[in-house]
């Protein structure tokens, strides 16, 4: 069961670069999230989508973008990177609705390195 | 807006001694409540959750959490622990925004 896919799995990048982390689920879950890791500060929101076609921000939303044109893609857009992206990034994704047991499912992440 | 502080950032136990690992929250209603395990290089699993009921809620891998409204807390506690409990434990609040706490490191003493 593949669960969630993120890609790649690392990334060095320069600043100034734009970069796209994809990620995809097969479990048809309406909800998707994008964190980021930072030692000592947890799991960070950026940006979530409560079902396709909406988004919402997070804790930290700015400098990044999503889109969610269908259930199964959340794409996490760094339009043009700076060295404080430098992190690990973590989707994840619930059922929502009626069926929400507010269980998260996490991909593996995907460490992104911005010099 | 909710928000969850884990007072202690690493906490280091003997192998079979008593763990609890703290979490206290900020939120506006009926809190939802969770903890989450990270092992190295690894994504979260859960480990337990909260919504309403009994305020004494049981995970997976012997762990258990109390549910305290008046001090608005939610402590993770397992009465023995096991070498292989030595990992990054995350309390998170909410629902559709969920939000994690800074996490607990725990090293587990041979």
């Amino acid at each position: 069961t593949a669960g969630i896919t993120q890609a790649p799995t690392s990334q060095i990048l320069a600043a100034g670069r734009s970069m796209t982390l994809r990620c995809t689920q097969d479990m048809r879950h309406n909800a998707m999230y994008w964190y980021r890791q930072d030692l000592g500060l947890g799991l960070r929101l950026i940006h979530y989508s409560n079902t396709a076609g909406t988004t919402g921000k997070g804790e930290v939303p700015d400098g990044y973008s999503v889109s969610r044109a269908n259930t199964d893609d959340f794409p996490l857009t760094l339009a043009s990177a700076v060295p404080s992206q430098t992190s690990v990034y973590f989707c994840a994704s619930r059922t929502g609705g009626t069926g929400n047991t507010g269980e998260l499912f996490f991909g593996e992440g995907s460490r992104l390195t911005v010099l | 807006a909710q928000s969850v502080t884990q007072p202690d950032i690493h906490i280091t136990v003997s192998e079979g001694a008593s763990l609890e690992l703290r979490c206290n929250y900020s939120y506006g209603a009926t809190p939802y409540l969770f903890w989450y395990v990270q092992s190295p290089g690894q994504g979260l699993q859960l480990l337990l959750k909260y919504f309403s009921g009994d305020t004494l809620v049981q995970g997976i891998k012997g762990f258990e959490a109390e549910f305290k409204r008046s001090q608005s807390s939610f402590n993770l506690r397992k009465p023995s622990v096991h070498w292989s409990d030595a990992a990054e434990y995350f309390c998170a609040v909410g629902l559709n925004d969920m939000r994690f706490g800074a996490g607990t490191r725990l090293t587990v003493k041979p």
